[in-house]
C-alpha cells in the first residue's frame, strides 16, 4: 500500500531563509508527484509537476527534485518570503487516476 | 480562462440528511475527481470520472456517489450524512485519463453536518 510522508510537519523560518520541504512515499511504481499549495481554508494550487522520468522541475524561486529509487522528492524554495507561508502538499500517482497525500508541511515565513 | 469552479463554498447540513456539491471543470478538461480533506490532513480520494462513467473509486462508502454531464461539470451527493462527514470536499480536473498532465483543483466546499 501506498504511503506518502511530509515531513516536518511544520516549519517556522525568518523572512529571506532558503528551505527545504521533504516528501517520501513507500511504492516506487508512480507515473508523477505533484506538489501543491495550500492556504488556509482554501483549495490547492498546483505547484509542479514531476513525470517519473523527470529528476526536477522548476519554477521561479521553486525546485522540485525526484528520486523515484530511493522514494523521495524535495521541494526548494528560494529566498523566501512571508507570502509563501501556506501548507505544501506533495501528492503521488500510482496508477490509475487517484493521487495520494501526503498530510503536508505548515510553513511559516517571519518578517 | 476559468479555472475549476465549485458550489456552494460553505453547507451546513444535519445529521441524516443528503447533499449535493457540484463541481465545473477548468475549460478544455474532461476529467473529474473528488477528494474529502478533513482538517489537518491530506486529501483522501472519493473517485473519477471520464466520459460520464466512474473510473476510479477510493476507500468510501456507496453513501457516497456522483455523476458526470455531458458537458462534464460534476456532482457528488453524500446520503445519510455522519457527522464524520464535515470535511472541506474538493474537485480536481484534468484532461483525458493519462498521467501525462497534472491536475487543477477547485477551492472547495465546506460541509458541516451538525
Amino acid at each position: 500500500k501506498q504511503e506518502v510522508t511530509q515531513i516536518p510537519a511544520a516549519l517556522s523560518v525568518p523572512e529571506g531563509e532558503n528551505l527545504v520541504l521533504n516528501c517520501s512515499f513507500t511504492d516506487s511504481a508512480i507515473y508523477n508527484l505533484q506538489w501543491f499549495r495550500q492556504d488556509p481554508g482554501k483549495g490547492l494550487t498546483s505547484l509542479l509537476l514531476i513525470q517519473s522520468s523527470q529528476r526536477e522541475q522548476t519554477s521561479g524561486r521553486l525546485n522540485a527534485s525526484l528520486d523515484k529509487s530511493s522514494g523521495r522528492s524535495t521541494l526548494y524554495i528560494a529566498a523566501s518570503q512571508p507570502g509563501d507561508s501556506a501548507t505544501y502538499l506533495c501528492a503521488v500517482r500510482p496508477g490509475g487516476g487517484k493521487l495520494i497525500f501526503g498530510q503536508g508541511t505548515e510553513l511559516s515565513v517571519k518578517p | 480562462d476559468a479555472g475549476v469552479t465549485q458550489s456552494p463554498t460553505h453547507l451546513i447540513k444535519t445529521r441524516g440528511q443528503q447533499v449535493t456539491l457540484r463541481c465545473s471543470p477548468k475549460s478544455g478538461h474532461d476529467t473529474v475527481s473528488w477528494y474529502q480533506q478533513a482538517l489537518g490532513q491530506g486529501p483522501q480520494f472519493i473517485f473519477q470520472y471520464y466520459e460520464e462513467e466512474e473510473r476510479q473509486r477510493g476507500n468510501f462508502p456507496d453513501r457516497f456517489s456522483g455523476h458526470q454531464f455531458p458537458n462534464y461539470s460534476s456532482e457528488l451527493n453524500v446520503n445519510a450524512l455522519l457527522l464524520g462527514d464535515s470535511a472541506l470536499y474538493l474537485c480536481a480536473s484534468s484532461l483525458g485519463t493519462a498521467a501525462t498532465y497534472g491536475y487543477t483543483f477547485g477551492s472547495g466546499t465546506r460541509l458541516t453536518v451538525v
